[in-house]
């Protein structure tokens, strides 16, 4: 494998339900970042991690919560979403957190909350 | 309210003519800039980039200027390809902060 991958690439759960998006880079960059993409809508950035340690959070409400346990996995666990958070959610990577690190993107996961 | 906006939600151009893309942004302290591209079920990739100290960067059949005055950017596809039909977004960001994107402007190249 190589570059970004994410799984799964598709998920649709109930509002009830706990799930997890994954994303793995084998780019052996440093920085990871989760980011959403609703229709109509620019890409929002929700998490930020460089070495492990989670860097920006960006108002995301608690019902999504992100874990890095090493450079390389990303996951981000879902709980009690509601309808408005259906979106296609982009996971990246790059060398740095520098604004000059081109980021590499993973082909995302198509959430559906019912 | 939009950092970086991106006005046209699509652009149709036949193939071998020139494809112009727009981004306009309101934050003066921006310093860099990029343009990602994104076909379907796929994440998107990284295309061209420019600094604030430069007005032009050119990368094969891309260019993109920068008009720092007015605060715009354009990319420049020179000539057009089918391969070239994608939504293509425009980002910015000032140093040691993250990066933020237009809505994307999906390009349709015509036989």
């Amino acid at each position: 494998e190589t570059g970004v991958t994410q799984t799964p690439r598709h998920l649709v759960m109930g509002m009830t339900n706990k799930k997890s998006l994954k994303c793995e880079q084998h780019l052996g960059h440093n920085a990871m970042y989760w980011y959403k993409q609703s229709a109509k809508k620019p890409l929002e950035l929700m998490f930020v991690y460089n070495f492990k340690e989670q860097t920006e959070n960006n108002s995301v409400p608690s019902r999504f919560s992100p874990e890095c346990p090493n450079s390389s996995h990303l996951f981000l666990h879902l709980h009690t979403l509601q309808p408005e958070d259906s979106a296609l959610y982009l996971c990246a990577s790059s060398h740095g957190q520098g604004y000059n690190n081109e980021q590499f993107f993973g082909p995302g996961t198509r959430l559906t909350v019912l | 309210d939009q950092q970086v906006k991106q006005n046209s939600p699509s652009l149709s151009v036949q193939e071998g003519r020139i494809s112009i893309l727009n981004c306009d942004y309101t934050n003066s302290m921006f310093d860099y800039f990029l343009w990602y591209k994104k076909y379907p079920a796929e994440g998107p990739t990284f295309l061209i980039s420019i600094s604030s100290i430069k007005d032009k960067n050119e990368d094969g059949r891309f260019t993109v200027f920068l008009n720092k005055s007015a605060k715009h950017l354009s990319l420049h596809i020179v000539p057009s390809q089918p391969g070239d039909s994608a939504v293509y977004f425009c980002a910015a960001s000032r140093r040691d902060d993250k990066i933020i994107f237009g809505k994307g402007t999906r390009l349709h190249i015509l036989p």
